[in-house]
């Protein structure tokens, strides 16, 4: 798992808060990747950011938010408008300049919404 | 579409066998190739990636893939299975410079 860290380990909450996941990595990696992984279903991409202060949404970033106002953390919130956020969330990083790069994952979150 | 399929949803082997976890993509271009490992609860780990060259990459853990051009393959191998490669397998390939697109995973079971 690295040199990123992603906090915390296991969260729970009630249907209708918003939660925030955090990611920070040592790396001094560029870019950082959300991903959200369900039984079966691979890993989906939900936000990166390839440099601080700019993000772009992926696959499925509806009912989530992200911010990048630091290189070294990517905090994800899951907002009360995602349907289905009962999931497991996996950060990563890496250095986009190399497009032979691959990815750094964090030891990811378990989050519970009941 | 660009895809990446890993047919086999789990492959189960004796320790001490050779394993193969398969993987075969439908992308343009020439793409880099991943293999990724994650072991219960826990985020992915990189295992190995071909970029270009000699078509065996060798990678952690005495892993190593073979690419083949023709087939659009990217197998995963081990000539000696251990109990502690039990876990999900992910292959992944980056076409041309862009996001990475994901296979589904395969669940390795390695019996003693």
């Amino acid at each position: 798992d690295g040199g990123i860290t992603q906090s915390p380990k296991y969260l729970f909450r009630k249907e209708g808060q918003n939660v925030t996941l955090s990611c920070e990595q040592n790396l001094n990696h560029d870019a950082m990747y959300w991903y959200r992984q369900d039984p079966g279903q691979g890993l989906r991409l939900i936000y990166y950011s390839q440099i601080v202060n700019d993000f772009q949404k992926g696959d499925i970033a509806e009912g989530y938010s992200v911010s990048r106002e630091k290189k070294e953390s990517f905090p994800l919130t899951v907002t009360s408008a995602q349907k289905n956020p009962t999931a497991f969330y996996l950060c990563a990083s890496s250095t986009p300049g190399q497009a032979t790069y691959e990815q750094y994952f964090g030891p990811g979150t378990r989050l519970t919404v009941t | 579409a660009q895809s990446v399929a890993q047919p086999e949803d789990q492959v189960n082997v004796a320790e001490g066998n050779p394993l193969t976890v398969k993987c075969t993509y439908s992308v343009s271009g020439n793409p880099y190739l991943f293999w990724y490992v994650q072991y219960p609860n826990r985020g992915l780990q990189f295992l190995l990636k071909y970029i270009t060259g000699d078509n065996l990459v060798k990678g952690s853990y005495g892993f190593e893939a073979e690419f083949n051009k023709s087939q659009t393959s990217f197998h995963l191998k081990k000539p000696s299975a251990l109990v502690s490669d039990s876990a999900l397998y992910f292959c992944a390939v980056r076409p041309n410079n862009r996001k990475l697109i994901w296979g589904l995973g395969t669940s390795l079971a390695v019996n003693p």
